[in-house]
């Protein structure tokens, strides 16, 4: 089956210490999102790729990093820098950049 | 400035009954895309619609319709005949066609459908 997939489903993170989402899609996508939503409001948008080992800066990027070195792969580490890193985090990908965007399952981060 | 605008945070509807979630937007590009999207509890986001700006007619899925009134500015979704599994989130958003950059999504309003 074609689809998102988002690991893992929940994680708990010490402060200072950095953690890595995993987002994969096999849905063969060249755009793919990370968005984090916070309760009560809608999804901010923290870095997009369009294509393999490109990617940009979205409103909320300060504390995270990407890579896209697959087209199938693009993994969000949130850093010690993130001063408020609690929240839910969707991964999402779409054919091109105009296209209908599909979403993962998330990840909701804690911090300890 | 806000582009999408989601004035009803919670709606109540009865079982089988219709509903309308109301979205108005702001933007300046001519192109354009206008979606709907659902959030269970669970949390994934599952895509409901589209409605192009330049569509002719409202866009329909099932029992989901887009109200489109472009001069208004409003893109709202009507579901029809109500089933509790509706019970969720609806998010409305947006994304300009000629950059197409980024995705700009409301506050979101929850639904819950009432036996």
């Amino acid at each position: 089956d074609g689809g998102i997939t988002q690991s893992p489903k929940y994680l708990f993170r010490k402060e200072g210490q950095n953690v890595t989402l995993s987002c994969e899609q096999n849905l063969n996508h060249d755009a793919m999102y990370w968005y984090r939503q916070d309760p009560g409001q809608g999804l901010r948008l923290i870095y997009y790729s369009q294509i393999v080992n490109d990617f940009q800066k979205g409103d909320i990027a300060e504390g995270y990093s990407v890579s896209r070195e697959k087209k199938e792969s693009f993994p969000l580490t949130v850093t010690s820098a993130q001063k408020n890193p609690t929240a839910f985090y969707l991964c999402a990908s779409s054919l091109g950049r105009k296209d209908t965007q599909y979403f993962g399952p998330g990840t909701r981060l804690t911090v300890l | 400035a806000q582009k999408i605008t989601q004035t009803q945070p919670g709606m109540f509807v009865q079982e089988k009954e219709a509903v309308t979630l109301d979205c108005t937007y702001d933007t300046s590009d001519p192109s354009y895309g206008l979606f709907w999207y659902k959030q269970p509890s669970s949390g994934e986001m599952i895509f409901l619609i589209y409605q192009g700006s330049y569509d002719q007619q409202n866009a329909t899925e099932g029992r989901y319709s887009l109200n489109f009134q472009k001069a208004r500015k409003s893109a709202n979704l009507v579901i029809s005949a109500s089933q509790l599994g509706d019970s969720a989130m609806y998010f409305c958003a947006m994304r300009d066609l000629q950059t197409g950059n980024q995705f700009y999504f409301g506050t979101g309003t929850s639904l819950t459908v009432i036996p």
